[in-house]
């Protein structure tokens, strides 16, 4: 089936540094992917929508200046997170939609913890 | 506008019984349907989707959902739960329009599977 890779699986920052994390459909071109972000013992939140060789989407509350979305290609999407807070620890996780058939597949997520 | 609501957060069982982990959703378009599984310190997996067609969905590791449109359920089942399936399951909804197909979670259930 199909495969989304997310690297790095956990990282940590320290407060006021910028880290990235990418996202790759590893044997399909995905020309939406997704960005959700779960905080402990909560569902997993949808913060933007991506579409390659265009700007994301995002929902309403996240801050787009601060989560940094780009969809370079057709197998990779990156978000970064701009001056990080320790209250921007979570567990961030991707998904790609496939070109054929409704089917999202998620990426391994990526723990994010700022110091 | 849609969501999905899954009632119960914890569901113990033990092992070799019978679960049943609920999920009703509501939405004023056609929608997919899925149930996800996260086990710990991991990704999220799809367990099964229902798109179309029959209302009985098989998925893997055993487990079952049937559509119910009057209900607006999608219900996820088993017959004989193993200590494996100790996880967090999510129940989750996507619209067939706008092209980006958001994808809304409930909140999800922890099934503890007791030996």
């Amino acid at each position: 089936g199909a495969v989304v890779s997310q690297h790095p699986s956990r990282v940590i920052c320290k407060s006021g540094t910028s880290v990235k994390i990418e996202c790759r459909s590893l044997d399909f071109q995905a020309t939406t992917m997704f960005w959700y972000r779960q905080f402990p013992k909560q569902s997993l939140m949808l913060m933007a929508t991506s579409n390659e060789g265009s700007k994301a989407t995002y929902e309403q509350g996240v801050e787009k200046d601060k989560f940094l979305i780009n969809h370079a290609s057709l197998t990779l999407s990156t978000l970064t997170v701009t001056s990080a807070h320790p209250e921007d620890s979570s567990f961030y996780i991707c998904s790609a939609k496939t070109g054929l058939g409704n089917t999202i597949y998620f990426g391994e997520g990526s723990w994010l913890t700022v110091v | 506008a849609q969501s999905v609501t899954q009632l119960d957060s914890q569901v113990p069982v033990f092992e070799e019984a019978p679960v049943e982990l609920r999920c009703n959703y509501s939405s004023s378009v056609s929608v997919y349907l899925f149930w996800y599984v996260q086990y710990p310190n991991q990704g999220l997996q799809l367990l099964l989707k229902y798109l179309s067609g029959s209302t009985l969905v098989k998925g893997i590791n055993g487990f079952e959902a049937e559509f119910n449109k009057s209900q607006t359920s999608f219900h996820l089942r088993k017959p004989s739960v193993h200590i494996s399936d100790t996880a967090e399951y999510f129940c989750a909804v996507s619209d067939l329009g706008g092209g980006y197909q958001k994808v809304t979670f409930g909140t999800g259930t922890k099934l503890q599977v007791i030996p």
